[in-house]
């Protein structure tokens, strides 16, 4: 069966860098491209961008541009999201979804707390 | 951006009640393509969204047929015949027509 797993709950300070995973399973993975999403506590849920498995060309929504990154790791059907400077409205849990949001991670809670 | 309005905000039913929920967007959802891309997911207490409605109106294979989704352009309904327990939790509307992808606020439905 198809599935996404995400890595687990991070605590950071602000300022610092955050790596989420997102392994997927029960599909070929260059087959589908890999979207990532923004829930803070409590409200809807925001597109963050997506990127094409299987050329690795990413496309970031603009409220995500500079700090965010998309990656991939082919061999190990991972997707990575990678965010630097952390500030604290990155506060929030991040989802990774299949391209037609068919299916989804588990989420990953980011806390930033100094 | 693509604005999707959500109403109510909220519903209690109790189990055996119908469900209607609403979804307008600010420009239509028809793409060139001739297909219109507005999809319904729920999202359960604690969990990720899960896949409910593709394309208007087009159920997932494990969506029970007491989910329906209609409309066209702008305007669009979810529906549920008859709410059982396991329907409580949040349901989005998203479009993907227009980049970027944008979801509804959200309607909460309780189980009375």
């Amino acid at each position: 069966q198809i599935q996404l797993v995400q890595s687990g709950p991070e605590v950071k300070k602000p300022g610092e860098s955050v790596k989420i995973s997102c392994k997927a399973s029960g599909y070929t993975f260059t087959q589908a491209g890999m979207q990532w999403l923004k829930q803070a506590q409590g409200k809807s849920l925001k597109w963050m961008g997506w990127i094409n498995t299987n050329t690795g060309k990413t496309t970031y929504a603009a409220d995500f541009t500079g700090r965010f990154v998309f990656s991939l790791e082919t061999s190990a059907s991972t997707a990575y999201l990678q965010i630097t400077n952390l500030k604290n409205e990155d506060m929030a849990t991040y989802f990774c979804a299949r391209w037609d949001l068919d299916y989804w991670g588990q989420g990953v809670m980011v806390t930033v707390s100094s | 951006d693509v604005v999707m309005t959500q109403t109510p905000v909220s519903l209690s039913l109790a189990i055996g009640q119908p469900a209607s929920i609403s979804c307008k967007s600010s420009q239509s959802l028809l793409g060139t393509s001739g297909k219109t891309f507005l999809n319904w997911i729920l999202q359960r207490p604690g969990q990720s969204p899960k896949r409910l409605i593709y394309q208007v109106s087009k159920l997932y294979s494990e969506v029970p047929d007491r989910f329906s989704g209609s409309g066209s352009e702008t305007e669009f309904t979810l529906k549920i015949s008859r709410v059982e327990a396991e329907d409580l939790g949040v349901y989005y509307c998203w479009q993907g027509t227009h980049f970027p992808l944008t979801f509804g606020s959200g309607t909460k439905l309780e189980i009375k």
